[in-house]
């Protein structure tokens, strides 16, 4: 199975700061087709989860546009450009290119 | 709009089992694959299954496979997860999601039904 590291855990932020969240694939997720198959996913305290980026960069409906998503290959990173209160959650990358799916293991994302 | 609820979440003594339904709303549900995903509370989140639009092929996780069966009943707008010979490490929330078909994606999701496996 294709395993899924994000880093760092735990991110405490600062409301209005930027953030930024690495998720890392043991192995290429270009899949046969050309595309690659990436996706983040916020967990809000008590929710379930919600999708906010998938194909690495393409932001869903209803995505505030400070989330994008960026990377290629191997590496991939989220990134919120001013942290507002509602963005507090676990925030999950999962890779659509291999089965079976996979998910990191998701960051903290907090208060400071 | 897109709804999945999930029921059927329990206490159950190992061992034994539970039959998780899920009834989706505001799409047309034998059109998409369906998949079903598990979250130990305080957790990661593990996928462990899918059907295809009209149910005639199945995946599932090793750690689930033999054990587990998902079905659907497209006349009713539901999906099903059989689950078998229960352990403790079953205890999860499990969530039914759609699959985003070409996206390889996961698009809409419930709210989970909890299920714990204890004596």
């Amino acid at each position: 199975d294709v395993v899924m590291t994000q880093s760092p855990l735990s991110l405490p932020v600062t409301l209005g700061q930027p953030a930024s969240i690495s998720c890392r694939s043991s192995q290429s997720l270009v899949h046969r087709d050309g595309n690659t198959y990436l996706n983040w996913f916020q967990q809000r305290p008590g929710q379930s989860p919600r999708r906010l980026i998938y194909q690495v960069s393409n932001r869903d409906s209803g995505v505030p546009d400070r989330f994008s998503g960026s990377g290629s290959g191997t590496d991939f990173t989220l990134e919120i450009s001013r942290v507002e209160a509602e963005d507090i959650g676990v925030y999950y990358c999962m890779q659509g290119t291999n089965w079976p799916w996979t998910f990191g293991q998701g960051t903290k994302v907090d208060i400071k | 709009e897109v709804q999945l609820v999930e029921s059927g979440g329990d206490l159950v003594q190992p061992g034994g089992s539970l039959r998780l339904s899920c009834v989706a709303s505001g799409f047309t549900f034998s059109n998409y694959w369906m998949h079903w995903v598990r979250q130990v509370p305080g957790k990661g989140l593990v996928w462990l299954s899918r059907i295809r639009s009209d149910g005639r092929y199945t995946d599932y996780a090793d750690s689930v496979r033999g054990r587990f069966t998902i079905s659907r009943d497209n006349a009713k707008n539901t999906l099903y997860l059989q689950m078998n010979s229960l352990r403790a490490d079953d205890t999860a929330v499990y969530y039914c999601a759609r699959d985003d078909y070409g996206r390889n994606s996961l698009d809409y999701w419930g709210r989970g039904t909890l299920v714990t496996v204890s004596s």
